[in-house]
């Protein structure tokens, strides 16, 4: 019944490869996001898509590439995963004038 | 642009007290949506309440409410009878349209018995 899913919780990975995120939300919004929580707590937008069209790209390496194969899935794709990319990724799900729901997050660690 | 801060990095409490989170921003756009989140241990992002800017009466759930002053572009957050499952870390948020939500850098809440 989980209204915004990702999957895996935690991922622990070496430098140099190649890894995804997965991202599911059953509420039936329009707008999905990926969102990174540094090592400081601080949360940044990444990326965004509405009905499967990417509408915000912030300045992230493209290294980064989104995918959303439907409305209801936003995949977090990283080639060549560096020390640096080492956070906590958030997909949320949004209807326009309300609150965001968030995904338990996902632990990336690059070692 | 928009901006969101959050000047208080930590705050203490004790259980049972009320305490108030501070939060400023600035946007230039008329209409926009403010949020707080808590963020407790387990890293789940909560939305505690939402207050929209055309709204004058400020936002209540239970325990928490806003002090939202719009030409002050002011918007804290005040937690009454304070319980230990309030510990978390804070986040004070904004969002217009074409915008994806903005941020505040958090404020960690500790609450003492």
């Amino acid at each position: 019944d989980t209204a915004v899913s990702q999957t895996p919780k935690y991922l622990v990975t070496q430098m140099g490869n190649d890894k995804s995120i997965k991202c599911e939300q059953n509420l039936g919004h329009d707008t999905m996001y990926w969102y990174k929580q540094d090592s400081k707590k601080f949360l940044k937008i990444m990326f965004s898509y509405n009905n499967k069209e990417l509408i915000i790209n912030e300045t992230v390496p493209n290294r980064f590439s989104p995918k959303s194969p439907d409305k209801a899935h936003l995949n977090l794709h990283i080639n060549s995963l560096e020390l640096g990319d080492s956070a906590v990724y958030f997909c949320a799900s949004s209807q326009e004038g309300y609150g965001y729901t968030f995904g338990s997050g996902t632990r990336l660690t690059v070692v | 642009a928009q901006t969101v801060t959050q000047s208080q990095p930590e705050m203490s409490v004790q259980e049972a007290e009320t305490v108030t989170l501070s939060c400023t921003y600035d946007t230039s756009e008329s209409d926009y949506y403010l949020f707080w989140y808590k963020q407790p241990p387990s890293r789940q992002m909560i939305l505690v309440i939402r207050q929209e800017a055309y709204k004058q009466q400020n936002a209540t759930e239970n325990r928490f409410s806003v002090n939202f002053q719009k030409a002050a572009k002011s918007f804290s957050l005040k937690i009454s009878d304070s319980q230990l499952g309030d510990a978390a870390m804070y986040f004070c948020a904004l969002i217009n349209s074409g915008y994806a939500l903005n941020f505040g850098k958090g404020t960690s809440l500790l609450v003492t018995p």
